[in-house]
């Protein structure tokens, strides 16, 4: 139990575009889903934390207009990075609140994001 | 200072070893401190989740905390090569899953066969 699984796994695209992650709870249902960013040989750093049905509470220096989160369902939490540049590289990763394991965390695998 | 430090490594130990990683913390207001392992372009899998000070057990694996230090530590004892990880420490001060964890940079450990 407790999966979390992410969407796309590794992406490339050119400067300038945008990018959209998908995060999905596969068997609970998340009411507080996470997003973090790691650089090579970093620390996760927390992005945004977002609750099902309401706006995303970004951390101090994340750009909210530039990385866009959505938390539509219990299940499904997507990050739109836009107008993504090569300082936007990193390895995203999502984590998921269990409402059984309140005081747990459970990380998605990843999404490999490369600007060129 | 940052507010979590961890000795990033490598760690290499021999097979069945006792591996001991440390983290040290500036936050006196945590009081939920997990461990994680991470592989390579994964993401990070809970191993430990300790409330407050003391001693936790599971299997090979043992969490300490002291609060007073501000020093969390993961002992795993009978090393086995499938350990080899990146080893994250983690903390919060309100219930780990209600915000945002605060990581350490994470520890490479190799276990050689």
């Amino acid at each position: 139990g407790a999966v979390v699984s992410q969407h796309p796994s590794w992406v490339i695209c050119k400067s300038g575009t945008s990018v959209k992650i998908e995060c999905r709870s596969l068997d609970f249902q998340a009411t507080t889903m996470f997003w973090y960013r790691q650089f090579p040989k970093q620390s996760l750093m927390l992005m945004a934390t977002s609750n099902e049905g309401s706006k995303a509470t970004y951390e101090q220096g994340v750009e909210k207009d530039k990385f866009l989160i959505n938390h539509a369902s219990l299940t499904l939490s997507t990050l739109t990075v836009t107008s993504a540049h090569p300082e936007d590289s990193s390895f995203y990763i999502c984590s998921a609140r269990d409402r059984e394991h309140y005081n747990e965390q459970f990380f998605g695998p990843g999404t490999r994001l490369t600007v060129l | 200072q940052k507010e979590v430090e961890q000795d990033p490594g490598p760690l290499s130990v021999p097979e069945g070893a006792i591996v001991s990683l440390n983290c040290t913390y500036s936050n006196s207001a945590f009081q939920y401190f997990m461990w994680y392992r991470q592989y390579s372009r994964k993401g990070p899998e809970l191993l430990m989740y300790t409330y407050s000070s003391g001693n936790k057990e599971d299997g090979r694996f043992t969490a300490q905390v002291d609060k007073s230090s501000k020093y969390i530590s993961l002992f795993i004892r009978d090393s086995q090569p499938s350990d080899s990880a990146t080893y994250l420490c983690a903390m919060s001060d309100s219930g780990g899953g209600a915000d945002g964890l605060t990581f350490g940079k994470g520890t490479h450990l190799i276990i050689q066969p």
